[in-house]
């Protein structure tokens, strides 16, 4: 989930267990929700998106919940692997532009042990 | 695939000096984004660029410039660096959304670029 301050949320999993990241979001009027990864050393990589129509969303492995009532979102990693060790971020549309600035979650440390 | 590419991985520069960030997309978008990344504080939004020579502060443009000069290439500058300007660099782009929100709002990351200031 979100976290102010210095310490990320951190999630540590078996390999082969399911993750679930959450992610909680400010903006009512936000309508498109995004899921990124980022390994170490490296720039974020885009997982997954949705829509704010949408209430579910499936990829490879993973699965996005949209709660727009709660205005929460989850990230759902099946049969997590030690490559899925990350933080993950999630983010937002900003609503009332056309120039796609997005609104980024302070991210989740996910460690994978084999 | 979208490739953004950032000039330098890593870089050490000293206070007082002008530093140069620079940023290259390879497919066509008209967004940009300068990003910084810190611990804890996720990504902050420096500036951003819907066109050619068009720009926006972002959240935090204080001690930042930059410049578009082509569609392709968008550069940060640090007029006078600091230490507290230290930090992850991330520039990305993204196409401009037609019809509402969607892929066209994805945006793509470089690898970044760690600025050191002494």
């Amino acid at each position: 989930g979100e976290s102010v301050g210095l310490h990320l949320p951190t999630l540590s999993v078996q390999e082969g267990d399911n993750s679930i990241i959450n992610c909680a979001y400010s903006n009512s009027a936000s309508d498109y929700f995004i899921w990124y990864k980022q390994e170490s050393g490296k720039g974020p990589q885009f997982i997954i998106d949705i829509r704010s129509n949408m209430d579910k969303r499936q990829g490879q492995r993973v699965t996005v919940l949209l709660n727009k009532t709660v205005k929460h979102l989850s990230l759902q990693i099946a049969a997590t692997q030690p490559g899925d060790s990350a933080v993950y971020f999630c983010a937002d549309l900003r609503g009332g532009t056309s120039y796609g600035k997005l609104t980024f979650g302070q991210g989740t440390i996910l460690t994978v042990h084999p | 695939d979208v490739k953004v590419t950032q000039s330098s991985r890593y870089l050490v520069k000293r206070t007082g000096e002008k530093v140069f960030l620079e940023c290259v997309q390879d497919m066509d978008h008209e967004n940009m984004f300068w990003y910084r990344q810190d611990p804890g504080l996720g990504l902050r939004l420096i500036y951003f660029s819907y066109d050619v020579k068009m720009k926006e502060k972002g959240d935090i443009p204080e001690g930042y410039s930059v410049s578009r000069e082509k569609k392709e290439r968008f550069s940060l500058i640090l007029e006078s660096a600091s230490t507290n300007q230290t930090s992850m660099y991330l520039c990305a782009s993204s196409t401009r959304q037609i019809g509402g929100p969607g892929v066209a709002d994805t945006q793509y990351f470089g690898p970044g670029t760690r600025l050191t200031v002494l």
